[in-house]
């Protein structure tokens, strides 16, 4: 079955520490993974996916094969990061036929 | 440019009644998508337009939901009748043809339906 989970509901860091968000995913094939990201009050966004092996807003994601993993990284975390993250793998239907992990809400404090 | 527009932000209805939502993708995207998030669940993928027609209607939960895209412009997702399981948000999302291999779909701010 194609799956993603992301174990965390909410993280909370301080500002200035390390953030991972963690994602695992179950696909039998070649996985394409992605980051999507909302921040408050705005809509939902991609962030960055795995193909194109990415920094933005200093975050990074490597592809784990061997772990099933996408987990997503930042070595500062910034007040303006918090906000809801979902992880997301393209299944087997039809381009843009995500699925969706159940999110992880990242909250940096001062 | 203005984004993905849905309408209405927010219904509420009581159960076996009928509601219609609407979605304006970009201008110029011809991929159009259904997305829903019930509490507590995932975001879901519902369908895929291409233009006017279905690609992939495989996350369609039942015949109670209709979707309809006359035309390739805007897109309609009816319900009918509503149960109280239908609650949630719906997402709608759209897409260029070149920006499928990035994974980028361009989402609207949702539109919430509560079934009483």
């Amino acid at each position: 079955a194609q799956r993603v989970t992301q174990p965390e509901k909410l993280l909370s860091v301080f500002k200035g520490a390390p953030v991972e968000l963690k994602c695992n995913y179950s696909y039998s094939g070649s996985p394409e993974l992605f980051w999507y990201v909302q921040y408050s009050r705005q809509r939902l966004q991609l962030l960055l996916r795995h193909i194109s092996r990415e920094s933005i807003k200093g975050f990074t994601a490597d592809l784990n094969k061997g772990e099933t993993s996408f987990h997503l990284k930042k070595p500062f975390a910034q007040e303006e990061d918090s906000a809801m993250y979902y992880c997301a793998l393209k299944g087997g239907g039809s381009q843009g036929n995500l699925i969706f992990g159940k999110g992880t809400k990242l909250s940096v404090k001062p | 440019e203005a984004g993905v527009t849905q309408f209405p932000s927010h219904s509420v209805i009581e159960k076996g009644q009928t509601v219609t939502l609407r979605c304006d993708p970009i201008s110029g995207h011809d991929n159009l998508y259904w997305y829903r998030r019930v509490m507590g669940k995932e975001i879901k993928f519902l369908l895929h337009f291409v233009k006017e027609s279905k690609q992939d209607e495989s996350g369609m939960p039942n015949n109670r939901f209709l979707a309809e895209r006359t035309g390739g412009t805007y897109s309609t997702l009816k319900v009918q009748p509503a149960e109280l399981e239908d609650s949630g948000v719906y997402f709608c999302a759209s897409s260029q043809v070149r920006s499928l291999n990035t994974g980028e779909l361009f989402f609207g701010e949702g539109s919430r339906l509560t079934v009483l």
